[in-house]
Formats: C-alpha cells, sequence, structure tokens
C-alpha cells in the first residue's frame, strides 16, 4: 500500500533562514509527487509538482523541491523563510494516470516561523 | 488556476440533523471529485469519490449511507452528512483533478 512520511510534525525557524521539510515515499512506481500548504481554517494550496523530467521543481513562494528516486524522498526547501510562510505543508502522492486521481497525503509539518 | 469552491466554509447543526456541502468546479468540468477528511492535527483522509452520472466510490470504513454524494452535474458535487453526530464534527474538503487536484476552501463542521 502506498504511504507518505514526513517525519517532521513540529518545524521552527527564524525568518529568514533556510528551510528543508523531508517527505519520504512509499509507492509501487514512481507516482506523482506534490507538496500543498494549508493556512489555519483554509484550503490546500499546491506549491509544486514533480510529474517527469528535471528532478529540481521550482514553485510559488520561492518554495522548490527534489525528487530524488533512489531515497524515495521528495524534500521541499526555501533558502529565505518569511513569517508569512507559517502554516501546514503536506506532501502527497498520487497514481500516474494521466489526470489527477486521488491522493495519499503525508501526516503534514506545521512550520513556525520566529521573528 | 482553475479555482474549486466549496460552500458553506463553517457550519454547525445539532445532533440528528443533516448538512449538505457543495464543491463546485468553477471554470472546468470535472467528471470526478473526491472528498476527504481532516481531524484537528492530521492529514487528510480520502472519504469517497465522486463520479458525475454515477455511483460513489467510498474508501473501507466510510459510511456511505451517513455521507451520501451526489454528483449530478460536470461542476458540482455534493456531500451531505446525514444523521449528524458530535463525531462527525471535522474539516470537510473536495478536489476537483485537471493535471492536479485543486482543492476547495473546506468546510469546518462542528455537530452540537
Amino acid at each position: 500500500a502506498q504511504s507518505v512520511t514526513q517525519p517532521d510534525i513540529h518545524i521552527t525557524v527564524s525568518e529568514g533562514a533556510s528551510l528543508e521539510l523531508r517527505c519520504n515515499y512509499s509507492y509501487g512506481a514512481t507516482p506523482y509527487l506534490f507538496w500543498y500548504v494549508q493556512s489555519p481554517g483554509q484550503g490546500l494550496q499546491l506549491l509544486l509538482k514533480y510529474f517527469s523530467g528535471d528532478t529540481l521543481v521550482q514553485g510559488i513562494k520561492g518554495f522548490e523541491a527534489e525528487f530524488k528516486r533512489s531515497q524515495s524522498s521528495f524534500n521541499l526547501r526555501k533558502p529565505s523563510v518569511h513569517w508569512s510562510d507559517a502554516a501546514e505543508y503536506f506532501c502527497a502522492v498520487g497514481p500516474r494516470t494521466g489526470t489527477a486521481s486521488k491522493l495519499t497525503f503525508g501526516t503534514g509539518t506545521r512550520l513556525q516561523v520566529t521573528l | 488556476g482553475a479555482v474549486v469552491s466549496q460552500h458553506p466554509s463553517r457550519v454547525i447543526c445539532k445532533s440528528g440533523t443533516s448538512v449538505k456541502i457543495e464543491c463546485r468546479s468553477l471554470d472546468f468540468q470535472a467528471t470526478t471529485m473526491f472528498w476527504y477528511r481532516q481531524f484537528p492535527k492530521q492529514s487528510l483522509m480520502l472519504m469517497a469519490t465522486s463520479n458525475e452520472g454515477s455511483k460513489a466510490t467510498y474508501e473501507q470504513g466510510v459510511e456511505k449511507d451517513k455521507f451520501l454524494i451526489n454528483h449530478a452535474s460536470l461542476t458540482l458535487s455534493t456531500l451531505t452528512v446525514t444523521s449528524a453526530h458530535p463525531e462527525d464534527s471535522s474539516f470537510y474538503i473536495c478536489s476537483a483533478p485537471i493535471t492536479e487536484a485543486f482543492f476547495g476552501q473546506g468546510t469546518r463542521l462542528t455537530v452540537v
């Protein structure tokens, strides 16, 4: 069965510091990979996605993620965190079906940013 | 990007009553929509797949008679929580896929 692991439940970083959120997955084949951000009481916003090609993908708000097949990982990074980045971040995987299918989510990482 | 609108964003209802949540794709047609449930400080769990013109597909452990899903058109799916109980209180969120999943804003349901 597929699964997504986000080992860090809660991370606190200072504004301006770099950030890396970890995501590992277990899947039968290389899935589609996503990172979403959720502000309190809000829906999910897509930060970036990996379908194929360049394993380093750029997203919105200055985020990037690197797909490493050998490690089954898709870690999210940002070189300099802003206070507005404080939110819950979810890694998700989905099957390669041509159109987005149902997703399996990790448990999320809550990011706190200190000033 | 594509927009998915979910309504209401917040609802409080009494135990035993039913609540309907709407999920609309505003600028594209969605033959399939997904309904997720999120408990406080937990991840999203897929409840069911809503299929336009046919029956929804429910995930294991989800009561289909409690969570009624109707996908009457290519832009609208509804989730009705029937005979709501306090344990049904949760955050419900829908998504509609194109090449990626677009999510509604979510609905915070509180059953009192």
